[in-house]
C-alpha cells in the first residue's frame, strides 16, 4: 500500500524560505519509471503543479516558479523535500505531494496535504 | 504555459449523463496522450479517476469515461449519483511540465 505524508511549518513569514518534506512508503524512488511531485491549492482555487523529481534524479519545475523552487530526494529515507524561497501571502495554500508513475503520466496517489499560511 | 480551460460548473439530475470539457493546445492535450482527470471532494485530496486519456485505475467506477479530440479532452459521468458531486480537474503531462485545468464544480440536482 502506497502512502505519502507532507510535513513542515504551518505558518511562515513573508520573504522566508519554506521547506516541506514528503515521507512516503510502499514504493522506492529508485525504481525506474517512478517519481514524486508537489502540487498546491490556494483556498478555494484550482490545483497548481509545482515540481516533479524522477527516479533517476531528473527534475522538472513549474516555469512560473522555477527560480524559487528546489526539489531533492533522499532515497534511503523515502523522502522528497521541496524548498520555496521568498514566500509571499499569495503562496498561502494547501501543499500536496503525490506519487507519479511513468506508465500513467499521472499522480496516482496523493498525500493528505498540509496548509501553509504566509503572514507576518 | 497557461492552465487548461474547463467550464466553471456543470449540473445534472441523478441518473443523467454529463460531460466536462478540458481545452488546451497542440502543445499539451493535442500533442500528448497523458491526459488525466481528478475528482476532489471538499476538504479532501484529489483522487485520480482517469489516466492516459481514457484508462480507469483499478477501483474507479465504470461510470467515469474519458476521451480526446484534437486539443480538447472530455470526462463523461454516466448514471450521475449524489456522491459524484465534487470538483473535477483535468491535467496534461508534457514531459517538461504538468498542467492542471481550471476546475469544474459538478452539482447533482
Amino acid at each position: 500500500q502506497i502512502t505519502l505524508k507532507e510535513s513542515g511549518p504551518t505558518l511562515v513569514k513573508p520573504t522566508q524560505t519554506l521547506t516541506l518534506t514528503c515521507t512516503f512508503s510502499g514504493f522506492s524512488l529508485s525504481t525506474s519509471g517512478l517519481g514524486v511531485g508537489w502540487i498546491r491549492q490556494p483556498p478555494g482555487k484550482a490545483l497548481e503543479w509545482l515540481a516533479l523529481i524522477y527516479w533517476d534524479d531528473d527534475k522538472r519545475y513549474s516555469p512560473s516558479l522555477k527560480n524559487r523552487l528546489s526539489i531533492t530526494k533522499d532515497t534511503s529515507r523515502n523522502q522528497v523535500v521541496l524548498t520555496m524561497t521568498n514566500m509571499d501571502p499569495v503562496d498561502t495554500a494547501t501543499y500536496y505531494c503525490a506519487h507519479w508513475g511513468e506508465s500513467r503520466g499521472a499522480f496516482a496517489i496523493w498525500g493528505q496535504g498540509t496548509l501553509v499560511t504566509v503572514s507576518s | 504555459q497557461s492552465a487548461l480551460t474547463q467550464p466553471a460548473s456543470v449540473s445534472g439530475s441523478p441518473g443523467q449523463s454529463i460531460t466536462i470539457s478540458c481545452t488546451g493546445t497542440s502543445s499539451d492535450i493535442g500533442g500528448y496522450n497523458y491526459v488525466s482527470w481528478y475528482q476532489q471532494h471538499p476538504g479532501k485530496a484529489p483522487k485520480l479517476i482517469i489516466c492516459e486519456v481514457s484508462n480507469r485505475p483499478s477501483g474507479v467506477s465504470k461510470r467515469f469515461s474519458g476521451s480526446k479530440a484534437g486539443n480538447t479532452a472530455s470526462l463523461t459521468i454516466s448514471g450521475l449519483q449524489a456522491e459524484d458531486e465534487a470538483e473535477y480537474y483535468c491535467s496534461s503531462y508534457i514531459a517538461t511540465s504538468t498542467l492542471f485545468g481550471t476546475g469544474t464544480k459538478v452539482t447533482v440536482l
